[in-house]
């Protein structure tokens, strides 16, 4: 299980984002992603392997962690970063995701 | 460039079957698992099942299996998703995606199709 926290983070443009992904067992190499989704739109990878960055995504997101513990942090909000962020485990084949965080303008 | 195009949004009675299809095109079709995902309104994401096109190997999330059929064409590069007997809980956004590594199951999700929404409603 991934339980992701907040649940709701109410940010301006230009702060910090800082979310947290944490697992209910070890994911091995680091097999975490995560995926931002906006309204009426599929999800989109940002991360996977914990910190390598998707193709064509801005430096200002990056994640970190390992372990249980997982962390994307977006390092100035930009109007469009403005969404739901999802964190994801392969490392079973079940890929499973957290409840989502929605990052809102404050 | 890579693609997964989805087929458009259904509105379907209890009951009724339906077949979703999920076109990829700009990349090896056969060499990608592709994954079935259901979204449910205001909700998270529930992977459904996956296939390996080149040679249709499907595995179904227990919740899932005998309730859904998963499929693939390679020869038209197009996988499918399919209902027998709809229910109203069946009600949802789906989405495919390519698992983004060849030939392996433990990897992210790297593209996704635009998401076929079912309505079912008598």
């Amino acid at each position: 299980v991934l339980t992701q926290s907040p649940g709701t983070l109410s940010l301006s443009p230009g702060q910090r984002a800082t979310l947290s992904c944490r697992a209910s067992q070890t994911v091995s190499n680091n097999y975490l992603a995560w995926y931002q989704q906006k309204p009426g739109q599929a999800p989109r990878l940002l991360i996977y392997a914990s910190s390598s960055r998707a193709t064509g995504i801005p430096d200002r997101f990056s994640g970190s962690g390992s372990g249980t513990d997982f962390t994307l942090t977006i390092s100035r909000l930009e109007p469009e970063d403005f969404a739901v962020y999802y964190c994801q485990q392969y490392d079973s084949f079940w890929l499973t995701f957290g409840g989502g965080t929605k990052v809102e303008i404050k | 460039e890579v693609r997964l195009v989805q087929s458009g949004a259904g509105v379907k009675k209890p009951g009724e079957s339906l077949k979703i299809s999920c076109k990829g095109s700009g990349y090896n079709f056969a060499e990608y698992f592709i994954a079935w995902l259901r979204q449910k309104p205001g909700k998270g994401l529930e992977l459904m099942g996956i296939i390996y096109p080149g040679d249709s190997e499907t595995r179904y999330r227990p919740a899932f299996q005998g309730q859904v059929t998963i499929s693939a064409d390679k020869s038209i590069t197009t996988a499918y998703l399919q209902w027998r007997g709809l229910k109203a809980s069946d009600s949802a956004m789906y989405y495919c995606a390519r698992l983004r590594e060849e030939r392996r199951l433990q990897s992210s999700l790297d593209y996704w199709g635009q998401g076929t929404l079912l309505t079912v409603s008598s």
